[in-house]
């Protein structure tokens, strides 16, 4: 079945410590994208890739990063500068315009 | 940018009454899309609205464009307890999605 694929589904990490969470489609998508979601809240676009090898900043890019060497996979990595990192962390596709976003299962980041 | 408030925040329904939650823009949509997200889940794509006026449904659900394609809503009839979970509405703008806040829905069996 076609799908996004996030790993891991839990994650700690001690404060100060940079973690790369990982996303994987085979569902042939070019647009890729990153969204937080903090308790009760709605998402947040922290970067977005149309393309392989080009990616672009959200709303809420500060203390991200992330990379697109691959159609298939579009990594996101929480560094120590991010303030505040704990939360659920979305990833998602589309094949384009006119389309609904696909989402992965996600991962709950807990920094401590 | 471009916001959109969506209404209420929260709505706890007792199982077989309607619900409905409310998009609403300042300025002109070009489209609107509506997810589901469950408890603990991901959000789920549940349709897109592109033309003023527009209504289609979805079994019990039948969601609304309006005329001035500044507002939107999502209405279901006889709610389940199935139905749970926070409903967006979500704009799409140069191929990124912009979520509005959710409204929350818990259905009381």
């Amino acid at each position: 079945d076609g799908g996004i694929t996030q790993s891991p589904k839990y994650l700690f990490r001690k404060e100060g410590q940079n973690v790369t969470l990982s996303c994987e489609q085979n569902l042939n998508h070019d647009a890729m994208y990153w969204y937080r979601q903090d308790p009760g809240q709605g998402l947040r676009l922290i970067y977005y890739s149309q393309i392989v090898n080009d990616f672009q900043k959200g709303d809420i890019a500060e203390g991200y990063s992330v990379s697109r060497e691959k159609k298939e996979s579009f990594p996101l990595t929480v560094t120590s500068a991010q303030k505040n990192p704990t939360a659920f962390y979305l990833c998602a596709s589309m094949p384009g315009q006119g389309y609904g976003y696909t989402f992965g299962s996600g991962t709950r980041l807990t920094v401590v | 940018g471009q916001q959109v408030m969506q209404i209420p925040q929260y709505q706890h329904v007792q199982e077989g009454e309607d619900f409905t939650t409310y998009c609403n823009s300042s300025t002109t949509l070009s489209n609107i899309q509506w997810y589901k997200q469950r408890p603990g889940g991901h959000p789920v794509f549940l349709i897109q609205l592109v033309k003023s006026g527009e209504v289609k449904k979805q079994k019990r659900l039948t969601f609304q464009f309006g005329e001035a394609k500044k507002n939107s809503s999502l209405h279901i009839t006889a709610t389940q307890t199935t139905d749970v979970g926070t409903y967006f509405c979500a704009l799409l703008r140069a191929n990124n999605l912009f979520f509005g806040t959710g409204t929350r829905l818990t259905v009381i069996p």
